[in-house]
């Protein structure tokens, strides 16, 4: 199985904070790659997938890059409902996988 | 309205077993591949199962193989997850989840359940 390894599993934070969190696939995944953010209690929600394209509705502030092997997440500038978990997912395996998360927190 | 939702979750003893139900509506359900995804305590993602629009293809991860059985009804709308065996690590949440695109296998998940708990536990 593909392994997602995410950095850092948390990060202290402040509202207008540019954030970045990375995620690390063990074998090149091309650029299947997804994000979500997730709240305490609620199912995840889908923000980036294909690693840079934008779900309908989901605000500019985020963004996604990479390739291969190493991706990014970037908030551009933090909005106090962001605080939450957030996990990339790859989806180049018939065997998907997700990153162990990363949750940001108020600093 | 554009939904899943999950029922079949509860309490079971060790060795157990249980069936999920995943309810869809608001959309063409027979043409999406359906996803099954657990959340233990405190802990993070874990996809558990996958199957093509038709039912033609399945997928298992390896921590449920041979004990969870994923399956659809197109006609009801809905799809399932047996399970088995149940171990008190199987303790969680579980979520269905519907990929991004119709008719495309995308495996990326825009559509979730709200998530219905099991438990397992003597």
């Amino acid at each position: 199985d593909i392994q997602m390894t995410q950095s850092p599993s948390s990060l202290s934070v402040s509202v207008r904070d540019r954030v970045t969190i990375t995620c690390r696939a063990s074998q090149s995944i091309g650029a299947y790659l997804n994000w979500y953010q997730q709240k305490p209690g609620k199912a995840p929600n889908l923000l980036i997938y294909a690693t840079s394209k934008l779900q309908s509705g989901v605000p500019s502030r985020f963004s996604g890059s990479g390739s291969g092997t190493d991706f990014t997440l970037t908030i551009s500038s933090l909005q106090p409902e962001d605080f939450a978990t957030y996990y990339c997912q790859q989806s180049y395996s018939t065997f998907i996988t997700f990153g162990q998360g990363t949750r940001l927190e108020i600093k | 309205q554009v939904q899943l939702v999950e029922s079949g979750g509860g309490l079971v003893r060790p060795g157990g077993s249980l069936r999920l139900s995943c309810a869809a509506s608001g959309f063409t359900f027979s043409d999406y591949c359906m996803t099954w995804v657990r959340q233990a305590p405190g802990k993070g993602l874990e996809w558990l199962s996958y199957i093509s629009s038709s039912g033609s293809d399945i997928y298992y991860a390896d921590s449920v193989k041979g004990r969870f059985t994923i399956s659809r009804d197109n006609a009801r709308n809905s799809f399932y997850l047996q399970m088995n065996s149940l171990r008190a690590e199987d303790t969680a949440v579980y979520y269905c989840a519907r990929d991004r695109v119709a008719a495309v296998d995308t495996r990326d998940f825009e559509l979730w359940g709200q998530g219905t708990l099991v438990t397992v536990s003597s």
